[in-house]
């Protein structure tokens, strides 16, 4: 089965950078696939942030993409998320999750989710 | 950027009965790149049909879905207590988009 699990501060100040982990377990992240983030503002609907292969190829949203940097660490079966600049607005629930990217495209699986608040 | 409307933005139904959401794309969609998810409060969303009517792994196949170019649904043939919960469309062109949801509720 396969699993996801954020990881990272759940406070961090506004200007500064918002890092986040993704730890993937029951499967092996260069085996294929790409790996994502979305975010979900409180009480709002979700914003993809961007996907991206252990390879190195990455698609980003095109709104965040000057202020996003993804990577990948096969060795700890690991993704990470990037977001500098940050202001209140970036505030969400950031999920990370598998994108099956091929002739469909979707998450399959999702972490469960962790709270960043954007707060001085 | 392709921007996906839903609606209704609220539907209210009762158990048993059926619900018909809508995704209306701002340009061609390919349907192979059209998706669905649900949402429960407090959970991350869950994908229940892809290329716009394939059901994913585990799916009941009262959930299912149909369109093509710039329209698209989901119907729910006999809503279950469980079903009650918020529904997103999400589509990949030369970036991913989602709609805004449809928040599902008991009458």
């Amino acid at each position: 089965q396969v699993q996801l699990q954020e990881s990272g501060p759940g406070l961090v100040k506004p200007s500064e950078t918002l890092s986040l982990t993704c730890t993937v377990s029951g499967y092996s992240i260069s085996s294929g696939y790409y790996w994502g983030w979305i975010r979900q503002p409180p009480g709002k609907g979700l914003e993809w942030i961007g996907s991206m292969y252990h390879g190195g190829s990455t698609y980003y949203n095109p709104s965040l993409k000057s202020r996003v940097t993804m990577s990948v660490d096969t060795s700890k079966n690991q993704f990470s998320l990037k977001l500098n600049s940050v202001t209140a607005a970036d505030t969400a629930v950031y999920y990370c999750g598998r994108w099956y990217n091929s002739i469909w495209k979707y998450f399959d699986y999702w972490g469960q989710g962790t709270l960043v608040t954007v707060s001085s | 950027e392709i921007v996906l409307t839903q609606s209704p933005g609220t539907l209210s139904l009762s158990p048993g009965e059926r619900a018909t959401l809508s995704c209306r794309a701002s340009q061609s969609v390919s349907g192979g790149y059209l998706a669905w998810y649900q949402q429960k409060p407090g959970q991350a969303p869950r994908l229940l049909l892809y290329g716009a009517s394939s059901r994913a792994t585990g799916i009941p196949d009262r959930f299912s879905g149909s369109g093509s170019g710039t329209d698209f649904s989901l119907t729910i043939s006999r809503l279950e207590p469980e079903d009650f919960a918020v529904y997103y469309c999400q589509q990949y062109d030369t970036s991913l988009t989602f709609g805004q949801g449809t928040r599902l509720e008991i009458k």
